[in-house]
């Protein structure tokens, strides 16, 4: 089985200020990771996902995640956030081979407040 | 393409009432998967079709309920007897089969109050 932590429940940071949102996760088995948004009353839209390859992932927005195997993380960040980057950011894993592999397992989710 | 749609947006009933939800994926979409998610916590499986096969129900499925993809096209869930704890975002997704890696596309969610 695997599981996501999500370390921060709530980030509150300034407009134009840099912020990381943390992710840790565990499997017994190798694992795809995605970072989902949620915006109000809205569905889930996909950041950023890592496959393989580098361990640095570019997504939408001017999001970016870094993949770090040794120490099961999969933080996000962005250099410079905007008002509009308010909402809920959720942490995935998905197995990538055998049963169940379409399967996402979420971490609980972070709400960035970016305030004026 | 206009997405995946959900349909109710909002649902309000009362504690032992049936309800039913509507899900239309893309539509070349061959996969659907229905999540749940409750206040505070992230989206959670409850089931998956392959086109109109239903090939996994989580144990959070319970017998009160069921869900369907008629001919692979869109999805129903139905949960009979209502009770409070069963208050949540209905999310609905879908995704292309034949890729190796499949990106799941998350429609808006049904949100249900039970009262």
């Amino acid at each position: 089985a695997q599981s996501v932590t999500q370390l921060d429940s709530q980030v509150p940071v300034f407009e134009e200020a840099p912020v990381e949102l943390r992710c840790n996760y565990s499997s017994s088995v190798s694992v795809y990771l995605f970072w989902y948004v949620q915006y109000p009353n809205q569905g889930l839209q996909l950041l950023l996902k890592y496959l393989s390859g580098s361990t640095l992932v570019k997504g939408i927005n001017g999001f970016e995640a870094e993949f770090n195997k040794s120490q099961t993380s999969f933080h996000l960040r962005k250099p410079s956030v905007h008002i509009s980057d308010t909402a809920e950011y959720f942490c995935a894993v998905r197995r990538n081979s055998g049963g169940s592999n379409y399967k996402l397992t979420f971490g609980k989710g972070t709400l960035l407040t970016v305030n004026p | 393409d206009t997405g995946v749609s959900q349909d109710p947006r909002h649902k309000i009933t009362k504690r032992g009432q049936n309800v039913t939800f509507r899900c239309d994926p893309i539509s070349e979409h061959n996969r659907l998967y229905w999540y749940r998610q409750t206040l505070g916590q992230g989206p959670e499986f409850l089931t998956y079709f392959q086109n109109e096969a239903q090939l996994e129900k989580s144990r959070l499925l319970s017998d009160r309920f069921s869900a369907e993809r008629p001919k692979g096209s869109f999805s129903t869930l139905e949960i009979q007897r209502t009770e409070q704890g069963d208050s949540a975002m209905y999310l609905c997704a879908s995704s292309l089969g034949s890729a190796p890696y499949n990106e799941q596309f998350f429609g808006p969610g049904t949100r249900l109050t039970v009262l």
